[in-house]
């Protein structure tokens, strides 16, 4: 069974940074691209970032470009997004996940989200 | 950015009935875009990619249509688990970008 599990969210002050983690089982994580996703309160989906499934491809939305770094960790089955500089428009749920297929660039598989809250 | 309009927001129906959910694009995306469903508190799920290739274990009442700018998500019958909020999800160019929504609601 496919399962993607996000941890990391919290409480965090502006200006603030946090690391998400998303641990992944029930499929050879090296060979799929992986992305991370988020939805503010109410609101609709936003893509965020993007990684190939070597590492050596990745994309940012603007909205978060310099102030985010996605990165994986084949061997331990993990994806990552760091982020720093967060301010109140980065309160949302973050979900990781997986890519259809190489260059099917649709989310099949999706972890259960962590909320991140920026506020002071 | 390619933006993605949806309409209509929100669509009241009635269990049985035909539901037709449209996405326009600010410019072509070909046949490259998703639709998926959203349930409250949970994950959003993939029913069809690639404009009408329905996603693995979709039930053959979701059809996706069209190319190009304007593209649409049908049900053709509304089953009482249909109702819930949808998504359409361009993958032609960078950045990948989300339609706002719109909610199927019971009539």
């Amino acid at each position: 069974e496919v399962q993607l599990v996000e941890s990391g969210g919290g409480l965090v002050q502006p200006g603030g940074s946090l690391r998400l983690s998303c641990v992944v089982s029930g499929f050879t994580f090296s060979n799929y691209e992986m992305n991370w996703v988020r939805q503010a309160p109410g609101k609709g989906l936003e893509w965020v970032s993007y990684i190939s499934n070597s590492g050596n491809s990745i994309h940012y939305a603007d909205s978060v470009k310099g102030r985010f770094t996605i990165s994986r960790d084949n061997a331990k089955n993990s994806l990552y997004l760091q982020m720093n500089s967060l301010t109140a428009e980065d309160t949302a749920v973050y979900y990781c996940a997986r890519v259809l297929g190489q260059q099917w660039l649709y989310f099949d598989y999706w972890g259960q989200g962590t909320l991140v809250t920026v506020s002071s | 950015e390619i933006v993605l309009t949806q309409s209509p927001a929100t669509l009241s129906l009635s269990p049985g009935e035909r539901a037709t959910l449209s996405c326009r694009a600010s410019q072509s995306v070909s046949s490259y875009l998703g639709w998926y469903q959203q349930k409250p508190g949970q994950a959003p799920r993939l029913l069809i990619y690639d404009a009408s290739k329905r996603a693995t274990g979709i039930p053959a009442r979701f059809s996706g249509s069209g190319s190009g700018t304007d593209l649409t998500l049908t049900i053709s019958s509304l089953e009482p688990e249909d109702f819930a909020v949808y998504y359409c999800q361009q993958r032609n160019s960078w950045p990948l970008t989300f339609g706002q929504g719109t909610r199927l609601q019971i009539k």
